[in-house]
């Protein structure tokens, strides 16, 4: 059965401390993503990966870091440096980078103590 | 729990009644629309898509429109069941960029 999964569902954060968010696709894609989901808002993005070893900073990257060291995996981390980061995180593949069609994993929701 | 779906537009509908979701996007040039249904606690999916030359597509028992001219896009749910209780949004995309995500809309189906 093919498909995104991200891992934890839930995560805490307390102040000062670095969290990292696991994404892992099992669908043979090339391209990874990492948005992000505030109440109201569209999907922002963060990070962006065409292929392993390679990525690139989305439109909000300040306080997020990212690697690619495997095809299949694509963790994101959230650093103290990120002072608003409670919201719910979305990982996504597609065949290629630019591939419309988007596969999403079912989500991190990030909340800070 | 989840933060999606707060602050969002909702409609609310009968069941077996059709629904109609709307989105306005914001770049002429956008040559590649898609919709995404959004569950409570999941990831979004895959609805239906459609191109900047075509203005109709159907698919099973949704419709998308595209009007070019005032650059609204529109999703049609025929029959509305309670499983379609959901938030949907649309995204748009052009020359190659990466897709522009819409905020959303609530859709609660009442039973």
């Amino acid at each position: 059965d093919g498909g995104i999964t991200q891992s934890p569902k839930y995560l805490f954060r307390k102040e000062g401390q670095n969290v990292t968010l696991s994404c892992e696709q099992n669908l043979n894609h090339d391209a990874m993503y990492w948005y992000r989901q505030d109440p109201g808002q569209g999907l922002r993005l963060i990070y962006y990966s065409q292929i392993v070893n390679d990525f690139q900073k989305g439109d909000i990257a300040e306080g997020y870091s990212v690697s690619r060291e495997k095809k299949e995996s694509f963790p994101l981390t959230v650093t103290s440096a990120q002072k608003n980061p409670t919201a719910f995180y979305l990982c996504a593949s597609s065949i290629t980078l630019l591939n419309e069609k988007l596969f999403f994993g079912s989500g991190t929701q990030l909340s800070v103590l | 729990g989840e933060s999606v779906g707060l602050h969002l537009p909702t409609l609310s509908v009968q069941e077996g009644d059709n629904s109609i979701i709307n989105c306005a996007y914001s770049n002429s040039a956008s040559d590649y629309f898609i919709w995404y249904k959004q569950e409570s606690g999941k990831g979004p999916q895959f609805i239906i898509d459609i191109r900047s030359n075509m203005d109709k597509r159907q698919g099973q028992r949704v419709t998308v429109l595209l009007n070019k001219t005032v650059k609204h896009l529109s999703l049609q749910i025929a029959a509305t069941q309670p499983g379609d209780s959901a938030v949907y949004f649309c995204a748009e995309q052009y020359a190659g960029n990466m897709l522009t995500f819409g905020g959303g809309t609530r859709l609660m189906v009442k039973p």
